[in-house]
């Protein structure tokens, strides 16, 4: 099974830059995760999909940060402008669906690292 | 509200001794409970789950954590540490059941050292 994946590893911008993660979940996983982990901290969910429609975006900053799911299947998280303190690794993570066992089971992919100067 | 406390934020043992990680957890519900292991440079890995079944847990790489509801602990433990198992570790707390997809609480992890 092929797992999460997510690009690009790595980005370093400026602040007041614009950038945007992609992240392919595994096959048949309706529900997909954004979290932001800084370092030295635990993720924190930014946003939560289940198909293409947001569960839960409380925590996001919306002033800045931006998500979709149009297809249900791929996602992109946009930040626009940067600030330093967006410096973290955004995780993306996907699991079954609501209703189906093991749908509270995440599965991580390798993160996208972004550094703002 | 539900959150994790991780008791060290650092644990240092030697190679083939135990390992004890300690997490306390609060929850308003009957929770379910992880342990995700992140390796440097890569994604977080489930290590092992508890969703009221079995009160002791066995996981992936001879890992296990016991429920306690008295204690509100979850702690993970392993008879004898390897090097591979050095690691960050983190534990999580869902008050959904398992076919309820809701948000993680993740604790703020134990970076686990293990030396020659």
């Amino acid at each position: 099974e092929a797992g999460v994946a997510q690009s690009p590893r790595y980005k370093i911008i400026e602040k007041r830059q614009s950038v945007a993660f992609w992240c392919n979940p595994i096959s048949g996983h309706a529900t997909l995760y954004w979290y932001q982990q800084i370092l030295g901290q635990g993720p924190k969910l930014l946003i939560q999909f289940q198909n293409n429609g947001v569960v839960d975006d409380s925590q996001l900053p919306k002033d800045r940060f931006s998500a979709e799911r149009l297809k249900g299947v791929d996602s992109t998280l946009k930040i626009q402008p940067a600030k330093l303190e967006d410096s973290a690794v955004y995780l993306c993570a996907s699991s079954p669906g609501q209703g189906v066992s093991g749908a509270n089971v995440l599965t991580f992919g390798a993160g996208s690292r972004l550094t703002v100067l | 509200a539900q959150s994790v406390t991780q008791l060290d934020s650092h644990v240092s043992v030697s190679e083939g001794t135990p390992v004890l990680l300690r997490c306390n957890y609060s929850s308003s519900y009957s929770p379910s409970l992880f342990w995700y292991v992140q390796h440097p440079n890569k994604g977080l890995q489930l290590l092992l789950k508890y969703t009221s079944a079995a009160t002791l847990v066995k996981g992936i790489n001879g890992f296990e954590a016991e429920f306690k509801k008295s204690e509100t602990s979850f702690h993970l433990t392993k008879p004898s540490a390897h090097m591979s198992d050095a690691a960050e570790y983190f534990c999580v707390v869902s008050d959904a059941n398992t076919g309820t997809a809701s948000k993680l609480t993740f604790g703020t992890g134990t970076r686990l050292q293990v030396t020659l």
